[in-house]
């Protein structure tokens, strides 16, 4: 059974930094694309970053660019996401998300959510 | 930038209604559409990939059709568990999502 299980979010303050992490198992981690995805308190969607299977291609949405990095351990099956110089409104729910066989084919698989609060 | 726009935003509707929602694209998209659902506090579930192709162990009453800018999403009978947000998604960018509430 395909697992994803985020942890790391908690309340920080604005300018801090936070570590996210998934944890995958039931699939062949090192094979698949992963994602960031967030959703802030009765909000939409936002994609946040993707990283391919081997870390050779990473992207981020221009909200968190330059503050936001993304990376993986295929050894220890586990996608990362370091978040620095947070602002209020990163204050969401991050969930890590699973490319289904590409990145054009959707999120096929979602860890339960981590929330983030950024606040003083 | 490619904008992503569903509508209706919100939508009432009673059990054995079929429903359609529907999302545009600003450009050109080909037939890369994704339809999740999500419900109150958990994650999204990919209902439907490459527009119109059912992921596997979703109901058949879901079904997606379109292609370029226009994409629909239809559910053919309701059921008390389809009342949900529904989103599109195209690469990077999700839709707004719209409202499935009870009538």
């Amino acid at each position: 059974e395909v697992q994803l299980v985020e942890s790391g979010g908690g309340l920080v303050k604005p300018g801090g930094s936070l570590r996210l992490s998934c944890a995958a198992s039931g699939f062949t981690f090192s094979s698949y694309s992963m994602n960031w995805v967030r959703q802030a308190p009765g909000k939409g969607l936002e994609w946040v970053s993707s990283i391919s299977s081997s870390s050779s291609y990473i992207y981020y949405a221009d909200s968190v660019k330059g503050r936001f990095t993304i990376s993986r351990d295929n050894a220890k099956n586990s996608l990362y996401l370091q978040m620095n110089s947070l602002r209020a409104e990163d204050t969401a729910v991050y969930y890590c998300a699973r490319d289904h066989s590409s990145s054009s084919e959707g999120l096929d698989y979602w860890g339960q959510g981590t929330l983030v609060t950024v606040s003083s | 930038d490619i904008q992503m726009t569903q509508s209706p935003s919100s939508l009432s509707a009673s059990v054995g209604d079929r429903v359609t929602i529907t999302c545009r694209a600003s450009q050109s998209i080909s037939s890369y559409l994704n339809w999740y659902q999500q419900k109150p506090g958990k994650a999204p579930k990919l209902l439907i990939y490459a527009a119109s192709s059912l992921q596997s162990g979703v109901p058949s009453r879901f079904s997606g059709s379109g292609s370029g800018t226009d994409f629909t999403l239809t559910i053919s009978s309701l059921q008390p568990e389809d009342f949900a947000t529904y989103y599109c998604q195209q690469s990077y960018r999700f839709g707004q999502g719209t409202r499935l509430e009870i009538k």
